[in-house]
């Protein structure tokens, strides 16, 4: 199986950008697609990204995702922070033997 | 609308077995496509997916954890139940159900709220 890995933490200021990033460590990233959610302290997890890129409905367009081959990674980026995106970000994928996989996850803090 | 819920014992001795029931709404296990995962996540630590039981009754298991685990579904009562066998303290976490989406099974779509298990004599 493959791990998926994150830093632990990142931090700016509102009305920045960040990024986040999930590398996989064997296997193609492109293999299959990766999923964002995030987890606000006491709450259950919330997906923001499906399918590398995809917004469900409801999710604000300042965050976005893609898949980068070269890096072997996928990347969350909130643009515009605001101080309620404060939580925990997990990436996470899946193999062809129907097994899911979460990485370690990352928090967002504020500077 | 699909909902879930968990429910199981807060309090676990070492080496007892654990079973968590997943109460849901909102669809029907039994309909081609549906499947609802078990994850798992320790104190100030990360997401961990345990297990999956899909609408065909097919059945996965985190590699490192299949001895311990088994997941069945109740059809009748919208239930699905996870059984963790010889609990240790490092399974203190909150244990969650989740909806994988329906036919792609590529994301976990909508959770529970969660449960809290602690392992301690």
């Amino acid at each position: 199986n493959f791990i998926l890995t994150q830093p632990h933490s990142v931090s700016e200021s509102p009305g920045k950008t960040v990024t986040i990033s999930c590398t996989r460590t064997s296997g193609s990233i492109a293999s299959n697609y990766v999923q964002w959610y995030q987890q606000r302290p006491g709450s259950s997890p919330t997906i923001m990204i499906y399918e590398d890129n995809q917004r469900p409905s409801g999710v604000p367009d300042r965050f976005s995702g893609s898949i980068d081959s070269s890096s072997n990674s996928a990347s969350l980026t909130i643009s515009g922070l605001k101080t309620e995106d404060e939580a925990d970000y997990y990436c996470q994928s899946y193999d062809s033997s129907h097994h899911w996989v979460f990485g370690g996850g990352t928090k967002r803090t504020a500077l | 609308q699909i909902t879930l819920k968990e429910s199981g014992p807060t309090l676990v001795k070492p080496t007892q077995t654990l079973t968590l029931t997943c109460s849901f709404s909102g669809f029907s296990i039994s309909s081609e496509g549906e499947a609802v995962g078990w994850i798992r996540q320790p104190p100030g630590k990360a997401l961990e997916w345990l297990a999956l039981i899909f609408w065909d009754d097919d059945r996965r298991y985190t590699p490192s954890l299949k001895s311990r685990l088994t997941i069945t579904k109740d059809t009748s009562k919208n239930q699905v139940v996870l059984t963790m066998t010889n609990v240790d303290p490092v399974d203190t976490a909150t244990y969650y159900c989740a909806h994988l989406e329906t036919g792609g099974w590529k994301r976990f779509d909508y959770w529970g709220q969660g449960t809290l298990v602690t392992v301690s004599s």
